[in-house]
């Protein structure tokens, strides 16, 4: 398994404004995913980022909307920008340990003001 | 791409019943399916998966089961308790130009009353 950490845990911002989640790993994964649970939903991938290369997205996904970093194996970050109500949710990163499975962290509870 | 269908979306049972939750998967190239527990306020956590060489697998009270001519998968829970209570969603991993990236269910939420 993996010991997965994600800051902040939740957070209220207000429209128009950016905030940077990080997803820290206790161990080195080469795929990082990030998905978005919206209030009461499934889940819903954003994007997947492999370290050394430009992250890749989901239809409907746009990178000027949801930047993200990976500096290395055990590290990453989503931005979501110029956020809007619509963008209240659960933000979730999730690690790919081994060949195919994959754990989830806490997850960020994101409200938008 | 892979569509996951997830059945029923809400189940009650009284303590120490079992529990079928039911999933169908579209890509016949799918080839994980793991099975995830959300507690409130938590993230999703792996509680068994299947491969598709397998057509059963048992971890205690819970078991899983595949059908790949089918293409649907179970989870059973077995003597139930109220800490069973959450939402559970299952998962299959796409093949083609989906390869490797899960496709979830809607979630069932279960309710186990003592």
């Amino acid at each position: 398994s993996a010991v997965i950490s994600q800051k902040p845990s939740r957070d209220i911002c207000q429209r128009g404004t950016s905030l940077t989640i990080q997803c820290q790993v206790d161990s080195q994964v080469t795929m990082m995913f990030w998905y978005r649970q919206q209030p009461g939903q499934s889940l819903t991938l954003i994007a997947t980022a492999n370290q050394g290369s430009e992250a890749t997205y989901e239809s409907g996904f746009v990178i000027d909307k949801f930047p993200i970093s990976r500096p290395n194996l055990t590290f990453s970050t989503l931005t979501v920008s110029n956020m809007s109500p619509e963008d209240s949710s659960i933000y979730l990163c999730s690690p790919r340990v081994g060949t195919d499975t994959q754990y989830f962290g806490p997850g960020t509870r994101l409200t938008v003001l | 791409g892979e569509n996951v269908e997830q059945h029923p979306s809400t189940l009650s049972v009284q303590e120490g019943d079992s529990a079928v939750i039911k999933c169908t998967y579209s890509d016949s190239a799918s080839n994980y399916f793991p099975w995830y527990k959300q507690e409130l306020g938590k993230g999703p956590q792996l509680i068994i998966d299947i491969r598709s060489n397998v057509g059963e697998k048992k971890d205690q009270r819970i078991a899983v089961t595949l059908n790949k001519t089918a293409k649907h998968f179970s989870l059973h829970i077995t003597e139930t308790q109220p800490e069973d209570s959450a939402v559970y969603f299952c998962a299959a991993s796409g093949g083609g130009t989906s390869y490797g990236k899960l496709t979830f269910g809607q979630g069932t939420i279960l309710t186990v009353h003592p």
